[in-house]
């Protein structure tokens, strides 16, 4: 079984300064994890992705995310928010090794919206 | 190269009914998911489609089934609908060597009166 915990529902800062968006999962087989973003009516956009290579991921839009297994978490940051950045933001579990059971089931935390102030 | 395409984008039906709808995959894709999104929350896995079967299944009653059609496009019907299923329904895509990195589409949003 897998869950993901995003711990802030919303996030608000300033244009120009970091962003921090939370996330701890949980998954009985070794994770591949995920951020999509998505705008007011809007699909989901890949952000960033890990799936067991280095630790430090970067994704698009200056966006990056840090897998660390001892502390079951993949926090989303990004150095200097800007306006465009204001969107809701999911983080996304699945089990990297199919094991015969997950074939890229997707499990969504709730999401964190995102707002950004001029 | 289109994306997932999704249709209609838009539709409104009554308690009761029945609706389908449609999802065409991403150019050279082959596995095809649904996931329903309620108003404030995040996506909730419905099925996956692969070679026309029904691969996997979430926690979604049987009036929600669906069909994959040889060329990888994909149906979703809901049967005898309540207040409740009135949502944002997304497909994704994957091609079978990455299951796990999916693209989705912008979504079919049901409203249910």
């Amino acid at each position: 079984a897998q869950s993901v915990t995003q711990l802030d529902s919303h996030v608000s800062v300033s244009e120009g300064t970091p962003v921090l968006l939370r996330c701890n999962y949980s998954s009985s087989y070794s994770p591949s994890l995920f951020w999509y973003v998505q705008h007011p009516n809007k699909g989901l956009q890949l952000l960033l992705k890990y799936t067991s290579a280095a630790t430090l991921v970067k994704g698009i839009n200056g966006f990056e995310a840090e897998f660390k297994k001892s502390e079951t978490s993949f926090h989303l940051t990004k150095p200097s928010a800007h306006m465009s950045d204001a969107a809701e933001y999911f983080c996304v579990v699945t089990p990297l090794s199919a094991g015969g059971t997950s074939y890229g089931k997707l499990t969504f935390g709730q999401g964190t919206i995102l707002t950004v102030h001029p | 190269d289109a994306g997932v395409t999704q249709s209609p984008t838009h539709l409104i039906k009554t308690r009761g009914q029945q609706v389908t709808l449609r999802c065409s995959p991403k150019s050279g894709h082959d596995t095809v998911s649904w996931y329903q999104q309620a108003l404030g929350q995040g996506p909730q896995f419905i099925f996956q489609y692969y070679e026309e079967e029904e691969r996997q299944r979430g926690n979604f009653p049987d009036r929600f089934s669906g069909h994959q059609f040889p060329n990888y496009s994909s149906e979703l019907n809901v049967n005898a609908l309540l207040l409740g299923d009135s949502a944002l329904y997304l497909c994704a895509s994957a091609g079978q060597a990455h299951t796990y990195e999916q693209y989705f589409g912008p979504g079919t949003r049901l409203t249910v009166t």
